[in-house]
């Protein structure tokens, strides 16, 4: 079976970390990029950070940008986020998401075809 | 802007036809995906590219671009379309990702 399994979320102090790990299965997890999205409660999708197929880039959002890295281990089919200096507006449930790529008569685009179930992460203050 | 820009919340009658809209700069450029989020549950991708459908989604849902705005149109809503409704893109620097504010559909 495709899937995406995050672990890695709970409770955490303000100005703590957190590490998240997603185990990918079902397909060959070096061929595609993969991303963090995230959703605070009540709110909408917020894209957070991603990662090229063999782990050389990565690129985040502003407003984690300073704080998080993002990595793989192709070997172990697993993606992570490392967020540090943790913020309350951090809280949010935390999905791994892959980036399918198509091509369609001349023109190449691509989509999140495949979501977590999302682990969720709570910052206390 | 480097912003999608949609509609908080639209209704529809069961049967009918509606339309969910995403505004954005990046949408001259880029196609925009579209995601569906019941709640309690992980978004599903439902369009992609210039109007494709995953296997499994039903073809009442489908889309279109022109200029700066992207369309999700769902032709006979049924009562199992009730949702939220996301559309995403690339920025217009290709360097980050972008999700509109999402669209609560009411199925009347």
């Amino acid at each position: 079976e495709v899937r995406l399994v995050e672990s890695g979320g709970g409770l955490l102090p303000a100005g703590g970390s957190l590490r998240l790990s997603c185990a990918a299965s079902g397909f060959t997890f070096s061929n595609y990029w993969m991303h963090w999205v995230r959703q605070a409660p009540g709110k909408g999708l917020v894209w957070v950070s991603r990662i090229n197929s063999d782990g050389s880039r990565t690129n985040s959002a502003d407003s984690v940008k300073d704080r998080c890295a993002t990595s793989r281990d192709n070997a172990r089919n697993t993606l992570y986020l490392q967020v540090n200096s943790l913020r309350v507006e951090d809280t949010a449930v935390y999905y791994c998401v892959r980036l399918r790529s198509y091509y369609d008569r001349g023109v190449y685009f691509d989509a999140f075809d495949l979501w977590g179930q999302g682990t969720m992460v709570t910052v206390s203050s | 802007s480097s912003e999608l820009t949609q509609d908080p919340a639209v209704s529809v009658a069961l049967g009918q036809t509606v339309t969910i809209t995403c505004q954005g700069d990046s949408l001259r450029t880029y196609y925009a995906s579209w995601y569906q989020q019941k709640p309690g549950q992980a978004p599903v991708l439902v369009i992609f590219g210039k109007s494709h459908r995953p296997s499994g989604i039903p073809d009442r849902f489908s889309g279109s671009s022109s200029g700066t705005t992207a369309s999700l149109t769902i032709t006979g809503a049924q009562a199992e379309d009730e949702a939220d409704y996301f559309c995403n893109s690339q920025d217009s620097s290709a360097n980050h990702v972008l999700f509109g504010g999402g669209t609560k559909l009411t199925v009347l």
